[in-house]
């Protein structure tokens, strides 16, 4: 079975550029989260849907990040305009209830972003 | 917002020996999960535990869930070369009605052969 897939893998980018994150989650999950990763801050949730609507984008951090899910199968991360403090990685994950308690996430392998 | 504080932040172990990690938060959970990242790779469920006080094991893993639920831990044991990595512990904690994940900073852990 396929799990969460994101791409791209890995992307450098020059400050100012826009980048455009993409997932497809597992078929069949109702929830998908976007969480970022980085050595000081750790595993921070950026915004997850539930049934393809957002319910918590609490931890965007400003108004240059946007997320959309137009349908079950496809999310996107945006950055318009990147900055080198957005490097990082960015994980995609995927779960079988919407608002679960149970925290069974599946993670994508990530898309490791560095901004010059 | 929720905080779960783990520790050892790393460890450096010989191959064979037995590893213990734990995790606190002030906040009670309801659920408390252990999770391990590869190197390049996305984190991966480990062990999920539900009722407090529970003790549950997947092969050479044990995870408890601490009485007060306020803290869990999580065992190694014969440690091996692939059990490189970092363990986050993680729990959802209810935000408005629905539940959201926090993750613990990370154990780094390093065995050497």
């Amino acid at each position: 079975d396929a799990g969460v897939i994101q791409s791209p893998r890995h992307e450098v980018t020059e400050m100012g550029q826009e980048v455009t994150l993409r997932c497809k989650p597992i078929s069949g999950h109702n929830s998908l989260f976007w969480y970022r990763q980085t050595m000081m801050r750790g595993l921070e949730l950026l915004i997850y849907f539930n049934n393809n609507v957002p319910i918590d984008d609490s931890g965007m951090p400003e108004d240059r990040f946007s997320a959309k899910m137009p349908n079950a199968s496809f999310s996107t991360l945006k950055i318009q305009p990147s900055e080198p403090r957005d490097s990082a990685v960015y994980f995609c994950a995927s779960s079988l209830k919407a608002g679960s308690n149970t925290g069974e996430l599946f993670f994508g392998e990530g898309s490791r972003l560095t901004v010059l | 917002g929720q905080q779960l504080n783990q520790s050892p932040q790393s460890m450096f172990i010989q191959e064979g020996e037995d590893v213990s990690m734990n995790c606190t938060s002030s906040s009670i959970f309801n659920t408390w999960l252990w999770y391990k990242q590869d190197p390049g790779e996305g984190p991966v469920l480990l062990i999920a535990l539900y009722k407090a006080g529970e003790l549950t094991s997947n092969g050479r893993l044990t995870a408890q869930f601490g009485i007060t639920r306020k803290d869990s831990f999580l065992n190694i044991s014969a440690s091996i070369p692939s059990d490189v990595g970092i363990y986050f512990c993680a729990g959802p904690f209810l935000s408005g009605s629905n539940y959201k994940l926090t993750f613990g900073k990370g154990t780094l852990l390093t065995v050497n052969p």
